[in-house]
Order: C-alpha cells, then structure tokens, then sequence
C-alpha cells in the first residue's frame, strides 16, 4: 500500500521521559512534515523537511527535534515530555512545487501522546 | 487573532440535507486554499482544492472562494451520513505549498 505510516499509533509516558515518533512515506514525496493537533482539532505545523533539508521550523520549544536520515523518513524526538504536549501529532508528505498543489498533503493516521 | 478561523460546530443535520461549512480568514495574501476531510482518529484527508477566487465542483461538493470577503466555503448536496466527519479548511500564500494554515475544523453529523 501507498500511505504514510507513522508508529507508534499510541503512546503514553511519563512526564520528564524522552520519546520518538517515526514516519515513513512510499509516495515518493519531496517533502515532509510534522503537525501537531491539539484537543479543539487545531493542526498546526511545527517542522517541514524537503529533500531531507529543513525548511520550515515553527516556533517549537526546542526539546522537540526533527530528523531526516533520507527523503522516505522523518522522525521526530521530543525530550523531558511535558504534560502539555499531550496532543495527536500527524506526519504528512508532499510533492512540492509545480504540480504537486492539486495533491495536497498526505497525512499519516497520527499518533496520539499522552503525557502523564 | 488566528490567521483562519472555522466554526467548530458541531453541524447535525439529516440526510439529503445541503451543508454549508465556511472559513474566514485575515491574510489577503492567500491565494490557495483547500478543503481536508477528517474521520474520527483518522488523519486528514484532500477534498478539495481551488485557487483564487471563483467555484469548484466535483461530485456533491462545491468550493467557493470569495477573496474581497476573505471568506470560502464548501458545499455539501444531497449529504449522506459516511460525510459526518470533522472538515478542515486550509490555505497558503504561494504556489510552493510548504505552509499551510488550516483552521480548526467544523464537526459534521449527518443523520440518517
């Protein structure tokens, strides 16, 4: 199957802990990024990599990093978790530039932290 | 003030029924807009998109975009209740796409 896949789907840790998302896409995308969707269902863009380059890096606290090891993957490590960033947190992927505006995003089914 | 604002709903309506769901938006800068699908602990998915001003059809759905009102809209007709979901809006400035703004989404039940 052609998707994004994000692991773990669920994940629930404590406070302080140190944590990874992972995400794959087979699409053959140029570009990938991070969201994050609160509990109202706001989605907000955090980090954005084309061609394993960053590109966009919202204003995130810095405990959360990005990596790109190559265009298929973007992983995503968050450090000394807080309560607060309990939330769903989506990978999507896109072909950028000409051509890839009538595709849109596609997203991962997400991954829903909760930190306790 | 949120660059895009969307009426969180939720919308009940019964089935056949025509939707409305609308987005307004502050940055007259935008030029691409789109409309994503979510389905509960799913994640969005593309309906619909336009580019400046004018109507769109495909199917049941219609997207409009009024720019001098900075205002859109997505038109559901004849709505069946597979279409109950959570509908995002979402728009960009430039033809590279790395930044979307989306709005928070409107709730859509459709009762049989």
């Amino acid at each position: 199957d052609t998707a994004v896949s994000q692991t773990p789907k669920y994940l629930v840790t404590q406070m302080g802990n140190d944590k990874s998302i992972k995400c794959e896409q087979n699409l053959g995308h140029d570009t990938m990024y991070w969201y994050k969707q609160d509990s109202k269902k706001f989605l907000k863009i955090m980090f954005s990599y084309n061609n394993k380059e960053l590109i966009i890096n919202e204003t995130v606290p810095n405990r959360f990093s990005p990596k790109s090891p190559d265009k298929a993957h973007l992983n995503l490590h968050i450090n000394s978790l807080e309560l607060g960033d309990s939330a769903v947190y989506f990978c999507a992927s896109s072909q950028g530039g000409r051509g890839g505006i009538s595709h849109g995003y596609t997203f991962g089914s997400g991954t829903r932290l909760t930190v306790v | 003030q949120k660059e895009v604002e969307q009426d969180p709903g939720p919308l009940s309506v019964p089935e056949g029924a025509i939707v409305s769901l609308n987005c307004t938006y502050s940055n007259s800068a935008f030029q691409y807009f789109m409309w994503y699908r979510q389905y509960s602990r799913k994640g969005p998915e593309l309906l619909m998109y336009t580019y400046s001003s004018g109507n769109k059809e495909d199917g049941r759905f219609t997207a409009q975009v009024d720019k001098s009102s900075k205002y859109i809209s997505l038109f559901i007709r004849d709505s069946q209740p597979s279409d109950s979901a959570t509908y995002l809006c979402a728009m960009s400035e430039g033809y590279n796409f790395n930044k979307f703004y989306f709005g928070s989404g409107t709730k859509l039940n459709v009762k049989p």
